[in-house]
């Protein structure tokens, strides 16, 4: 089966830099996603990594091991809108497999 | 504007009924999907389909089917097998199967009355 895990729940201040992990053990990998996802919406892409090292994205960025099955997000500068769930999603066999969602309170 | 349509925003079951979910797409893609999330788990793959007329289950297709007639549409069904049918349904679409961005569609809520 397929294991993806990352934190429940993490809270930072309005400016602040905030880290999401995400580790996984899947049976196949074709790259690594990352999305957010608000309320009651639809998940939006923000990231992809297919080979090791970090891709940057504005106040996004988003770094992988593949050696360690590990990635993280970074959000820097953190607005209010980025209060929002964070999913991780390792693609394999042309289908995505998602953790469970880190959602990232942003306090003023 | 290209995009991906999910109806209805809101559906309730009533116990022993089938209901059908709508998912339309004109981004010429010929990939798609359908997930179901429930709180605090993420999101899990029922069925995906690569190209039209053809369709695969996911992780957890059992009291669920759907069908691609078309290449634009892929509707869900929950039948009456599928004993907890309450959630949070969100259909996607790709390109093709190697493409990595999934585009999703603004989900269809379904629950039991």
């Amino acid at each position: 089966g397929q294991n993806i895990d990352q934190p429940t729940e993490m809270t930072a201040t309005e400016g602040a830099i905030v880290q999401i992990n995400c580790t996984y053990q899947t049976s196949g990998f074709n790259g690594l996603f990352w999305y957010q996802q608000h309320a009651g919406e639809a998940p939006t892409f923000l990231s992809y990594n297919v080979l090791d090292g970090l891709e940057e994205k504005g106040r996004f960025s988003s770094f992988l091991s593949r050696s360690k099955g590990y990635s993280y997000l970074l959000l820097k500068e953190l607005q209010m809108k980025d209060s929002a769930s964070y999913l991780c999603a390792v693609k394999y066999d042309y289908k995505l497999s998602f953790g469970a969602g880190t959602t990232v309170t942003v306090r003023a | 504007d290209g995009g991906i349509t999910q109806s209805p925003k809101y559906l309730f079951r009533k116990e022993g009924q089938n209901v059908t979910l709508s998912c339309e797409q004109n981004l010429n893609h010929d990939a798609m999907y359908w997930y179901r999330q429930d709180p605090g788990q993420g999101l899990r793959l029922i069925y995906y389909s690569q190209i039209v007329n053809d369709f695969q289950k996911g992780d957890i297709a059992e009291g669920y089917s759907v069908s691609r007639e078309k290449k634009e549409s892929f509707p869900l069904t929950v039948t009456s097998a599928q004993k907890n049918p309450t959630a949070f349904y969100l259909c996607a679409s790709a390109e093709d199967p190697t493409n990595e961005k999934l585009f999703f569609g603004s989900g269809t809520q379904l629950s039991v009355l």
